[in-house]
């Protein structure tokens, strides 16, 4: 299957700065790229979806402002948390689907960053 | 897409096999079963999908039943590396689609 790889796979920072998540796609151009959140013992919640080269969605709930996410390629996604509090303490997880190249259609997810604020 | 129901945990002899049941009762005939397991603390990780016909590869097999409103997921002989929280989630085929993840079943491969 396709590789995504995250980085950091996992961050501590201070309360009121700002972290920057990559998402990469190793050996496909991802079309679209996803980015999940999941709190200890939760299910994933997605955070919004983003396509190349245009705006993210973002779900209800989540604040674009506070998360922002580019998709500036084909095989790069990042997502920027900023002024970071700790309740945004949380493993945050990033797929990617491509429909150039349709492999059962499938998101490839990465292996996730562990992001703990102070 | 459509909800999906999965018994929040179960248990499995090493070597056994484990049969995790899904129901999805208000499945649409354009949408997909899929399942993924997720080990502590890492991504998700695709095992297998079907419509209609059971499926099998080299992790599990999948069973539909013939009304399509439930399905099981089968992993022949369990390991203790199989440990995960198994999720159901039935969907229509398309890349741009997320996918919307349950509460899943925490299955526990016991030694």
């Amino acid at each position: 299957g396709a590789v995504v790889s995250q980085h950091p796979s996992w961050v501590i920072c201070k309360s009121g700065t700002s972290v920057k998540i990559e998402c990469r796609s190793l050996d496909f151009q991802a079309t679209t790229m996803f980015w999940y959140r999941q709190f200890p013992k939760q299910s994933l919640m997605l955070m919004a979806t983003s396509n190349e080269g245009s705006k993210a969605t973002y779900e209800q709930g989540v604040e674009k402002d506070k998360f922002l996410i580019n998709h500036a390629s084909l095989t790069l996604s990042t997502l920027t948390v900023t002024s970071a509090h700790p309740e945004d303490s949380s493993f945050y997880i990033c797929s990617a689907a491509s429909s150039l190249v349709r492999v059962y259609n499938e998101q490839f997810f990465g292996p996730g960053t562990r992001l703990t604020v102070l | 897409d459509a909800k999906t129901t999965q018994p929040p945990s179960m248990d499995c002899a090493e070597g056994r096999a484990a049969n995790l049941p899904c129901n999805h009762s208000t499945i649409s005939g354009n949408e997909y079963v899929y399942w993924y397991r997720q080990i502590h603390s890492q991504g998700p990780q695709y095992i297998i999908h079907g419509l209609k016909n059971n499926e099998t590869n080299e992790m599990a097999s999948l069973i539909i039943t013939e009304d399509r409103k439930s399905s099981t997921l089968i992993l022949p002989h369990a390991t203790l590396r199989d440990t995960a929280v198994y999720y159901c989630i039935v969907r229509v085929v398309d890349g741009a689609n997320n996918l919307f993840f349950g509460t899943g079943t925490r299955l526990t491969v016991i030694p």
